[in-house]
């Protein structure tokens, strides 16, 4: 088991571009978490999907954030465009659903200059 | 809205000594507490879970306590050693599936 695969692990990006960052869930995991790790704000939850469909999209910051679930097998997560304050870690995680505990990626170091 | 306190932010021991980390919770239909470790530059790691029908969980070193009533759980680290040293998140659920994260406690264990 490969476990959660994020790509790419660093990012630099020039304000203004998009971004997308990219997700293998392990196999078998119905849920699906993107997170945003900073030092001001800790680990923030900006959306979460069960089964390929959103559920609770309440964290994403602005309408430049999105998240798209197209398969069992792989998420996105977009930033379009991008802001200096959008510099941070990107973690997603998987579970298999209910109260347990999440696998997480080893996260994408986004830096928007 | 939901939240997760926890305290200390940071914590520093002497090795060999032990180390409690506390965390208290708003929503009451929270039934699932689990402990994540992340050292520098690496993933948080699951290292311990306590469900609600419980009210203390052992895993060698570490022990989780739960009180309901209180909406309070902590961590316990005892015999600390070096390779303790990170950073430790408590969660707590929320709803079916999400888990809300508190701030995280920076241990340092000196040797």
């Amino acid at each position: 088991d490969a476990g959660v695969i994020q790509s790419p692990r660093h990012e630099v990006t020039e304000m203004g571009q998009e971004v997308t960052l990219r997700c293998k869930p392990i196999s078998g995991h119905n849920s699906l978490f993107w997170y945003r790790q900073t030092m001001m704000r800790g680990l923030e939850l900006l959306i979460y999907f069960n089964n390929n469909v959103p559920i609770d999209d309440s964290g994403m910051p602005e309408d430049r954030f999105s998240a798209k679930m197209p398969n069992a097998s792989f998420s996105t997560l977009k930033i379009q465009p991008s802001e200096p304050r959008d510099s941070a870690v990107y973690f997603c995680a998987s579970s298999l659903g209910g109260a347990r505990g999440y696998t997480f990626g080893s996260g994408t170091r986004l830096t928007v200059v | 809205g939901e939240n997760v306190e926890q305290h200390p932010s940071t914590l520093s021991v002497q090795e060999g000594d032990s180390a409690v980390i506390k965390c208290t919770y708003s929503d009451s239909a929270s039934n699932y507490f689990p402990w994540y470790k992340q050292e520098l530059g690496k993933r948080p790691q699951l290292i311990i879970d306590i469900r609600s029908n419980v009210g203390e969980k052992k895993d060698q070193r570490i022990a989780v306590t739960l009180n309901k009533t209180a909406k309070h759980f902590s961590l316990h680290i005892t015999e600390t050693q070096p390779e303790d040293s990170a950073v430790y998140f408590c969660a707590a659920s929320i709803g079916a599936d999400k888990l809300i994260f508190g701030t995280g406690t920076r241990l340092q264990v000196f040797p």
